[in-house]
């Protein structure tokens, strides 16, 4: 089975702070792709990125960047130099391959993100 | 194209009545699925299709629910009878590929049972 985990349920912080928001998952399967979406206030879902097992690479995108690791099997997200534009919930989601049938996502419980102007 | 569109946007309705949601997938993609969030679940997976047919229904969570693609650019789920406990909001989403591909999600339905 697998099993998304965001231990951090809120976090608040200063605008122009550093922020890196956990992601932990499990899964026994060798192929399986990572993905973190965000949940501004308005409600719709908007996808950030996505990684699959094979590339280990970190990545930046402007003030985002995505930490991932295996040894540790996490995937962590940290916004450089926070805006209030930021807050919102950040989802990190898993999707298996096909050894366990090409799953859809399966979503953390996210972290909501507060940034205090 | 205008992206994954579901309507209505919010509904408020009595317990015991049939609720309707409505979603319109990407134009080409060939994936729907259908989730719902709660403070207390997160977001569920209740069901989704592949090129409309139902491929895994095993997240819905009653009889009560059900759900029907019967074409590429249209899908509704239904609840018949509604109860308070499935006051939530439905998000419905489209991909190409299924699991390795990132999903564009609707607006969501912001569904309340009284």
């Amino acid at each position: 089975a697998q099993k998304v985990t965001q231990a951090q349920t809120e976090i608040s912080v200063v605008e122009k702070e550093d922020v890196t928001l956990d992601c932990v998952y499990e899964t026994r399967d060798t192929t399986y792709y990572l993905f973190w979406y965000k949940q501004p206030p308005s409600g719709e879902l908007v996808f950030l990125i996505r990684r699959n097992s094979f590339d280990e690479q970190n990545e930046i995108s402007g003030r985002y960047s995505w930490n991932f690791q295996k040894s540790t099997s996490s995937f962590n997200f940290t916004i450089t130099a926070s805006q209030v534009v930021d807050s919102a919930v950040y989802f990190c989601a898993l999707s298996e391959g096909p050894d366990s049938g090409n799953t859809p996502l399966v979503f953390g419980k996210g972290t909501r993100l507060s940034v205090i102007a | 194209d205008a992206g994954v569109i579901q309507s209505p946007r919010h509904e408020v309705t009595e317990m015991g009545q049939e609720v309707t949601l409505r979603c319109k997938p990407i134009s080409g993609h060939d994936y729907l699925f259908w989730y719902r969030q709660t403070m207390m679940r997160g977001l569920e997976l209740l069901i989704y299709f592949n090129n409309n047919v139902p491929i895994d229904d095993s997240g819905m969570p009653e009889d009560r629910f059900s759900a029907k693609m019967p074409n590429a650019s249209f899908s509704t789920l239904k609840i018949q009878p509604s109860e308070p406990r499935d006051s939530a909001v439905y998000f419905c989403a489209s991909s190409v590929g299924g699991w390795n591909t990132e999903a564009f999600f609707g607006q969501g339905t912001r569904l309340t049972v009284v």
